[in-house]
């Protein structure tokens, strides 16, 4: 399969509570992206780590890559009902070529 | 600046029947690339469009096939539709080819296949 893998497939916390979520890759990488999708608004792109990076934040987001587990989490803090959508990672393999992961999708109870 | 579109939005075909899509993408972009989404099979590359030339294709058979204009407005096609194409597809713009980059992506266009 050309996909990534990601854990869990399916996460429900309470609002406030952080939400962390798993993405593992199979060949070395350039890059790795996640993104964003809700119902009826399209994948948003939220975060790009390069492969000489292990850590980034924006806002909310921290994401993490160890290239040596093939491996990156996103953890979102302080989670509101707006995060509410699937999540995607997407590795750029040596081609240029993105692999994309199942996705999570992240509920977020009030 | 406008953000990727795709047309149509909706679309339903009947089996054995063709269809084509429509992507216009940022302006200034270069890369499009499409992808089908479906709930069993989460997000599928099929091809991605670089200056007019395909510089990357996914496991679809040939009846999907696409192209790109000098403008950077793509296309792609499906001939003979079958029950499974039924799926959102994508279409995402970048300036670099590839992943090296953040991608954008248009709203999709939801095709089903009767």
């Amino acid at each position: 399969s050309q996909q990534g893998e990601e854990d869990p497939q399916a996460l429900s916390i309470q609002e406030g509570e952080n939400a962390t979520m798993n993405c593992s890759y199979k060949t070395s990488i350039n890059n790795l992206q996640w993104y964003r999708q809700n119902s009826g608004r399209g994948l948003v792109h939220l975060i790009l780590i390069r492969s000489n990076e292990r850590e980034k934040h924006s806002g909310r987001l921290r994401v993490t890559l160890d290239t040596s587990k093939k491996s990156s989490s996103l953890l979102i803090t302080a989670s509101r009902a707006a995060d509410t959508a699937s999540y995607f990672c997407a590795s750029m393999d040596s081609n240029y070529q993105l692999i994309w992961g199942a996705g999570t999708k992240l509920i977020i109870k009030p | 600046k406008a953000g990727v579109t795709q047309t149509p939005r909706y679309l339903i075909k009947t089996r054995g029947q063709q269809v084509t899509l429509s992507c216009s993408p940022i302006s200034g972009h270069r890369s499009v690339s499409w992808y089908q989404q479906t709930p069993g099979q989460g997000l599928q590359f099929l091809f991605e469009y670089f200056s007019e030339t395909q510089r990357n294709k996914g496991n679809f058979p040939g009846r999907f096939s696409g192209r790109q204009f000098s403008n950077s407005r793509s296309e792609m096609n499906v001939s003979t539709l079958e029950l499974g194409d039924s799926a959102l597809y994508l279409c995402a713009s970048s300036f670099l080819a590839g992943g090296q980059e953040t991608q954008y992506f248009g709203p999709g266009t939801r095709l089903l296949v009767l």
